[in-house]
């Protein structure tokens, strides 16, 4: 167990609408990210953090930005969400001893636009 | 960006088989991870490998990192029930610091 809490856990909301997912992390790590994960993609990088105030995008981050105001808290938004961003998102993190390639994950956050 | 060649996508075994899945990339790796996850919930860190031709153990699964840095592999022996899940290989490629590429997934079920 990782320490990591996502919330919410299951959203439903209308396509045009803001939307922010947090990711709560307990343990200090330095290295956050957040995928989404699709039927016949796999995992996929939306943004990634390595500090507070310090993000980088992923491969797949247009329509997403992200926040890391605190080191414990990774927030997602969608400005204007699309029924293309229904998808299961996921949190990682990576441990500050083990460098940045080993990730654990959250619960995920199941999202649904209509 | 790249994407890991994972097979087989499906299997269905009997219980106390063994099961053998790979994952291969065009690129060379430095570090090859095995997950699984269960419905309705995160992956879960099964094995971490960091060197080339490293074989490594956890209870009945083995994993091992290809001698060309471009593959890896997972064993599981004598199935049970509980092993029904996805299962992901991820890679960091050279070059890449704090970023993962992920395979698509062995979807497994063990029938009794």
């Amino acid at each position: 167990d990782a320490g990591i809490t996502q919330s919410p856990r299951h959203k439903v909301t209308e396509t045009g609408t803001p939307v922010t997912l947090r990711c709560h992390q307990t343990e200090n790590h330095r290295y956050m990210y957040w995928y989404r994960q699709d039927p016949g993609h796999g995992l996929r990088l939306i943004h990634y953090s390595y500090g507070v105030k310090d993000t980088d995008k992923g491969e797949v981050s247009d329509g997403y930005s992200v926040s890391r105001s605190k080191t414990e808290d990774f927030l997602l938004t969608l400005e204007s969400a699309t029924s293309s961003q229904t998808s299961v998102y996921f949190c990682a993190i990576t441990p500050r001893e083990r460098g940045t390639d080993t990730q654990y994950f959250g619960p995920g956050t199941r999202l649904t636009v209509l | 960006g790249q994407q890991l060649n994972q097979s087989p996508q499906s299997m269905f075994i009997q219980e106390g088989e063994d099961v053998s899945m790979n994952c291969t990339s065009s690129s060379i790796f430095n570090t090859w991870l095995w997950y699984k996850q269960d419905p309705g919930e995160g992956p879960v860190l099964l094995i971490a490998l960091y060197k080339a031709g490293e074989l490594t153990s956890n209870g009945r699964l083995t994993a091992q990192f290809g001698i060309t840095r471009k593959d890896s592999f997972l064993n599981i022996s004598a199935s049970i029930p509980s092993d029904v899940g996805i299962y992901f290989c991820a890679g960091q490629e050279v070059g890449t610091a704090s970023k993962l590429t992920f395979g698509t997934g062995t979807r497994l079920q063990v029938t009794l």
